[in-house]
C-alpha cells in the first residue's frame, strides 16, 4: 500500500461547479497535511495545510481532515478554468519529511 | 525575494557523464530539500538539510547520487555517472525554521540523460 494515495484522474468538472479531490494516507500517526497545486511544467505551490480534524476554509478552497478515517480532501467551489492543474496531497512523516501522493489532474471546462 | 533559484533549468547529457544541479534557497530558510519528479514515481524526496547538515538521505537512490550544502546559500546535487533512468525534473525547496511550515519550491531542473 502506498503511503499517500490519490485518484490520478483526470477529474473533469464544468466551470462554476464544485471540484472534490480526495486523498488517503497510511500512517495513522501523521499530524500535518498539505495540498499543493502544480500547473503543467511548473513547480508545486502550496494551497492549504490542515492539522486538525474538520474543515478549514480559505476563499474558494476548503480542506477537510478526518484522522479516524485517514482521509483528507480538498473542495474547490466555483471552479474556474484557471484551476485546471494537478493537485498533490502531501503528508508530513516522522522527521519532517513530506510524502506526496501521485496527484490528481483536474480539468475545469468552460 | 527572488525565491528559490535553481540552475541549470534544462540539462541534456549523455549516459556516463557527470551532472551537477545547483540550488540557492530563500535567504533565512534553515531547511533545504531535494526532490525528484517522474511520471512513474511522482514527487520523491531525495535528501534534506537543516542548517547545512544532511538530516535524511534515505531517498537518495544509490551511490551515484550525492548532495552537499557548503553554506546556507548554496547546495548541489551531483549524479556521477548519469544513466537514462535518472531523467526527471529535480526540484529544490526551502522552508523556514519550523518544519511544518510551507516548503517553497524552485522552478526545477529538467534533466534528460541520453
Amino acid at each position: 500500500q502506498k503511503e499517500v494515495e490519490q485518484n490520478s484522474g483526470p477529474l473533469s468538472v464544468p466551470e462554476g461547479a464544485i471540484a472534490s479531490l480526495n486523498c488517503t494516507y497510511s500512517d495513522r500517526g501523521s499530524q500535518s497535511f498539505f495540498w499543493y497545486r502544480q500547473y503543467s511544467g511548473k513547480s508545486p505551490e502550496l494551497i492549504m495545510f490542515i492539522y486538525s480534524n474538520g474543515d478549514k476554509e480559505d476563499g474558494r478552497f476548503t480542506a477537510q481532515l478526518n484522522k479516524a478515517s485517514q482521509y483528507v480532501s480538498l473542495l474547490i467551489r466555483d471552479s474556474q478554468p484557471s484551476d485546471s492543474a494537478t493537485y498533490l496531497c502531501a503528508v508530513m512523516a516522522q522527521g519532517g519529511k513530506l510524502i506526496f501522493g501521485q496527484g490528481t489532474e483536474l480539468s475545469v471546462k468552460p | 525575494d527572488a525565491g528559490v533559484i535553481q540552475s541549470p533549468r534544462h540539462e541534456v547529457t549523455e549516459m556516463g557523464q557527470e551532472v551537477t544541479l545547483r540550488c540557492k534557497p530563500i535567504s533565512g530558510h534553515d531547511y533545504l530539500f531535494w526532490y525528484r519528479q517522474t511520471m512513474m514515481r511522482g514527487l520523491e524526496l531525495l535528501i534534506y538539510f537543516n542548517n547545512n547538515v544532511p538530516i535524511d538521505d534515505s531517498g537518495m537512490p544509490e551511490d551515484r547520487f550525492s548532495a552537499k550544502m557548503p553554506n546556507a546559500s548554496f547546495s548541489t546535487l551531483k549524479i556521477q555517472p548519469s544513466e537514462p533512468r535518472d531523467s526527471a525534473v529535480y526540484f529544490c525547496a526551502s522552508s523556514p525554521r519550523q518544519l511544518q511550515e510551507t516548503q517553497y519550491f524552485g522552478p526545477g531542473t529538467r534533466l534528460l540523460v541520453l
